[in-house]
């Protein structure tokens, strides 16, 4: 079953932060966040394995609460180049590492 | 360093063609992915290689649609008798275990 993201879509002013969700309805095993800019593929953010492990890149960092299966991106002072669609795919228990993508959440950021 | 490459690129098909689409992965990378992406969307799973083993299959949407890693390195992925609900961007995805996965730039096919 597909993860639920929000918000769907989110318009920042360059240097402001950003917090994007995901959600399900099932046990999770693991949590992938991706990048997706217009007409491009998908670029590994990061992966989460653990209940509440945490994960960073540059100013991009996510957490993983198992118990309430859920997952959130956390985009600081965010640039110009994080503009694009993020996506949050869930593995289901058992160890799929195999993810279900959500719908995608716009984010565009503005000079 | 090549990454993940698809071909073609575009492709526009009647309806009832049947098609192919190639997906180069990076060289041994031994889990390979195929996504179906419609627009807005995001990319939903339709089969999933280790080596030329297809491991699960469960997200091919009907019989029409067939895939194959012979070698353990390229793969095709084949749509027979096109319908227009098969238009979308199919991706391809390859990973070294099944964690960080690299997609390649995809395949937009129009079915008129």
């Amino acid at each position: 079953q597909q993860p639920v993201q929000s918000p769907q879509a989110v318009i920042l002013r360059e240097g402001e932060d950003a917090v994007i969700n995901c959600s399900s309805s099932k046990a999770l095993y693991s949590v992938h966040w991706y990048r997706q800019k217009h007409g491009e593929a998908p670029v590994f953010l990061m992966i989460l394995l653990k209940g509440g492990e945490q994960k960073g890149h540059e100013k991009i960092s996510a957490s993983f609460n198992e118990k309430k299966q859920q997952s959130s991106l956390y985009l600081t002072a965010s640039q110009l180049s994080y503009s694009g669609t993020y996506f949050c795919g869930t593995g289901a228990s058992g160890g799929s590492y195999i993810p279900t993508f959500g719908r995608g959440t716009s984010l565009i950021v503005h000079p | 360093g090549a990454g993940v490459s698809q071909s073609p690129r575009y492709k526009v098909a009647k309806r009832g063609q049947d098609v192919a689409l190639r997906c180069d992965p990076i060289s041994g990378h031994v889990s390979l992915f195929w996504y179906q992406q419609a627009l807005g969307q995001g990319p939903e799973f339709l089969t999933y290689f280790q080596n030329e083993a297809q491991l699960d299959k469960s997200g091919l949407p009907s019989d029409r649609f067939f895939a194959e890693r012979p070698e353990g390195s390229v793969s095709t992925l084949k749509i027979q008798r096109t319908q227009q609900e098969d238009s979308a961007v199919y991706l391809c995805a390859s990973s070294l275990a099944t964690n960080e996965q690299f997609f390649g730039p995809g395949t937009r096919l129009t079915v008129l």
